[in-house]
């Protein structure tokens, strides 16, 4: 079954303490990206990456990291993790084309920072 | 910069139809879409319309796009319990290193009444 799988689905952690959250699809999508989910804010992009070794920015990167080391997944690094990031957390990919795309979501990640 | 805007909230009863509004702001975007998020779940691509199209119907669902007034709309005929969900509207990024990227609004939620 084409997929997003992200792990895990419930996090509760504490201020500081490092966290990754990660995400794999097994469509061969080259494009992935993580976005977080905001009561009255909507989805918000936080990185992204259109190949292997090829990661960028998205509109609220701050206090995440990202790395593509291979096509399959794209892991969400929080080094120091602060209240503010706690949120509803999706990861997507999709192919690369001059089609519509269609991103595909995993089931998302609830983080809870205390 | 681009941005999307819908209502927040809807309520429709059982049987009506429920038409959610979307405008958007980049007139270079090549695809609009709409993605359903249903409770504790990731978002799934509902339909599309290629910026060419005036319109597209599939099924219960017309999506309507007037691309000089920049304003998409979903129409859904005939709603059920089933479809009570949040619908996010969605552009492409159609330049630059964004290039695909999407731009989402910040949801509609659609409550269906008996």
């Amino acid at each position: 079954e084409a997929q997003v799988t992200q792990n895990p689905r419930y996090l509760i952690t504490v201020t500081g303490k490092k966290l990754t959250v990660t995400c794999s699809q097994n469509m061969n999508h080259e494009y992935m990206s993580w976005y977080r989910q905001d009561p009255g804010l909507g989805l918000r992009q936080i990185y992204y990456s259109m190949n292997v070794e090829v990661t960028d920015k998205g509109d609220v990167p701050e206090g995440y990291k990202v790395s593509r080391k291979e096509k399959r997944n794209f892991p969400l690094i929080l080094e120091s993790p602060s209240p503010n990031q706690t949120s509803l957390y999706f990861c997507a990919s999709r192919e690369v084309g001059t089609g519509a795309n269609e991103q595909f979501f995993g089931p998302g990640t609830r983080l809870t920072v205390l | 910069g681009e941005d999307v805007e819908q209502s927040l909230f809807l309520s429709v009863r059982e049987g009506d139809s429920s038409v959610i509004n979307c405008t958007y702001t980049d007139s270079s975007s090549t695809y609009l879409y709409w993605y359903k998020q249903e409770p504790g779940a990731g978002l799934q691509l509902l339909t599309y319309i290629f910026s060419n199209m005036d319109m597209k119907q599939d099924q219960r669902l017309t999506v309507l796009l007037n691309k000089k007034d920049k304003h998409l709309s979903l129409r859904i005929a005939d709603t059920q319990t089933g479809d009570s969900a949040i619908y996010f509207c969605a552009e492409s990024i159609n330049y630059g290193g964004s290039q695909g990227n999407l731009i989402f609004g910040k949801g509609t939620k659609l409550s269906v009444k008996p």
